[in-house]
């Protein structure tokens, strides 16, 4: 079956440290992978996505993914993280079963400790 | 652009009663999708639209449940009769093409009571 895992419920992490949500995926064909991110009573806001080419992606506020065929996984990272980049982290996958779809992960709750 | 629109923000009302939820899409977008968020389940695909014409409608969960797209600038998702277990924030959603994002909606919280 095709689907998305999120491994962690919640990520904590010091402002200013590295950040690291993972997502690995199971896919017939090639993959293509999205991370979003939803605040409080939002919704979901496009952050970055890997279609072909670079395994290393750059999206929106700084953050960045790569896609790993190997380990079929498709973390997202951010360098140095803000208080303000506390939210829940999706992960999604787009399948082909008859017809175009979405699989969502189950989302990652980050919380940046000032 | 004012980005995804959706009507109600809030909407609560008794089981047993109809219940519609409104969403205006990015204009020039060819993909229209439902989506219901709940802690239990997440984030669930209803059903998603092509140029108008529904396309997948397996995610919807019972024939109470029900979603038209009349023209390219406004969708509806209806639910009758609600029951309680319907409460939950639905976001709509479009995009231009298969390959790309999805733009979100603020959502509706729907309760049934």
């Amino acid at each position: 079956a095709q689907s998305v895992a999120q491994p962690e419920d919640q990520v904590n992490v010091a402002e200013g440290n590295p950040l690291t949500v993972k997502c690995t995926y199971s896919v017939s064909g090639n993959p293509y992978l999205f991370w979003y991110v939803q605040y409080p009573n939002r919704g979901l806001q496009f952050l970055l996505k890997y279609i072909t080419g670079d395994n290393l992606v750059k999206g929106s506020y700084g953050f960045e993914a790569e896609f790993n065929k190997s380990q079929t996984s498709f973390h997202l990272k951010k360098p140095s993280a803000l208080v303000s980049d506390s939210a829940l982290y999706f992960c999604a996958v787009r399948v082909t079963s008859g017809t175009y779809k979405y699989i969502f992960g189950t989302g990652t709750r980050l919380k940046v400790l000032a | 652009d004012a980005g995804v629109i959706q009507s109600p923000r809030h909407e609560v009302t008794e089981m047993g009663q109809e219940v519609t939820l409104r969403c205006k899409p990015i204009s020039g977008h060819d993909y229209l999708f439902w989506y219901r968020q709940t802690m239990m389940r997440g984030l669930e695909l209803l059903i998603y639209f092509n140029n108008n014409v529904p396309i997948d409608d397996s995610g919807m969960p019972e024939d109470r449940f029900s979603a038209k797209m009349p023209n390219a600038s406004f969708s509806t998702l209806k639910i009758q009769p609600s029951e309680p277990r319907d409460s939950a924030v639905y976001f709509c959603a479009s995009s231009l093409g298969l390959y790309n994002e999805q733009f979100f909606g603020p959502g509706t919280r729907l309760t049934v009571l």
